[in-house]
């Protein structure tokens, strides 16, 4: 199966400034089939990217997916107070579906 | 709008079966695929397996050998069995519907299941 890494595990920041979260998976994802979503406490995930680089409706587009192949980033351009939570990758381009152990993003 | 609600006890014995139906409302489960995610207490999430709505599944190899998953379209539900459950199988699990290729893109609020005797 595709193992998933993301980092960091905690990444710390203020109100407004940018973050950049990382996925690396074991193996190449087949077509970029790679989603992230975000969770808040005691919520189910919400998708935000898939296919890599595509939003999901009602996404803001300070969301932005890139990357391909085993690398993969979500960047926040500028957090709002909504944007603190969990963040988890996934890749559905080889069965069983995966997903990264998440990354927090807390407020400094 | 799509939703969907997970329903079901929420305390299982140690060896017995967990049970878990997913309600959708607001369109058809016809067309999509369906499945169940769970998500330990403070943990990440594990995909469990799916169900088209025409009743093929397919399930992660790591819990196959326990599971299986089901769809009534009449009622417009899909359930989760998962036997000989222990004390690591409890989590909050989800149902989910999958989107166009596999990722998900409408989720149930979840229900947590312990594992106690």
């Amino acid at each position: 199966e595709v193992v998933l890494t993301q980092s960091p595990a905690t990444l710390s920041l203020s109100p407004g400034e940018r973050a950049t979260l990382s996925c690396g998976a074991s193996q190449s994802v087949s077509s970029n089939f790679l989603a992230w979503y975000q969770q808040r406490p005691g919520l189910p995930p919400r998708l935000l990217i898939y296919d890599a680089s595509s939003r999901a409706t009602g996404i803001p587009d300070r969301f932005r997916g890139s990357g391909s192949g085993t690398d993969f980033t979500l960047t926040i351009s500028r957090l709002e107070p909504e944007d603190f939570a969990v963040y988890y990758c996934q890749q559905y381009g080889s069965s069983p579906w995966t997903f990264g152990q998440g990354t927090k993003v807390e407020i400094k | 709008q799509v939703q969907l609600q997970e329903s079901g006890p929420g305390l299982v014995k140690p060896s017995e079966t967990l049970s878990l139906i997913c309600t959708v409302s607001g369109g058809p489960i016809s067309s999509y695929y369906w499945s169940w995610i769970r998500q330990p207490p403070g943990k990440g999430l594990e995909w469990i397996g799916y169900i088209y709505y025409s009743g093929s599944t397919s399930y992660n190899p790591s819990l196959k050998s326990r599971v299986i998953i089901s769809v009534d379209k009449s009622k417009n539900q899909f359930s989760l069995k998962l036997n000989s459950v222990t004390a690591a199988d409890t989590a909050v699990y989800y149902c989910a519907r999958d989107g166009y290729n596999f990722y998900f893109d409408y989720w149930g609020q979840g229900t947590l299941v312990t594992v106690s005797s």
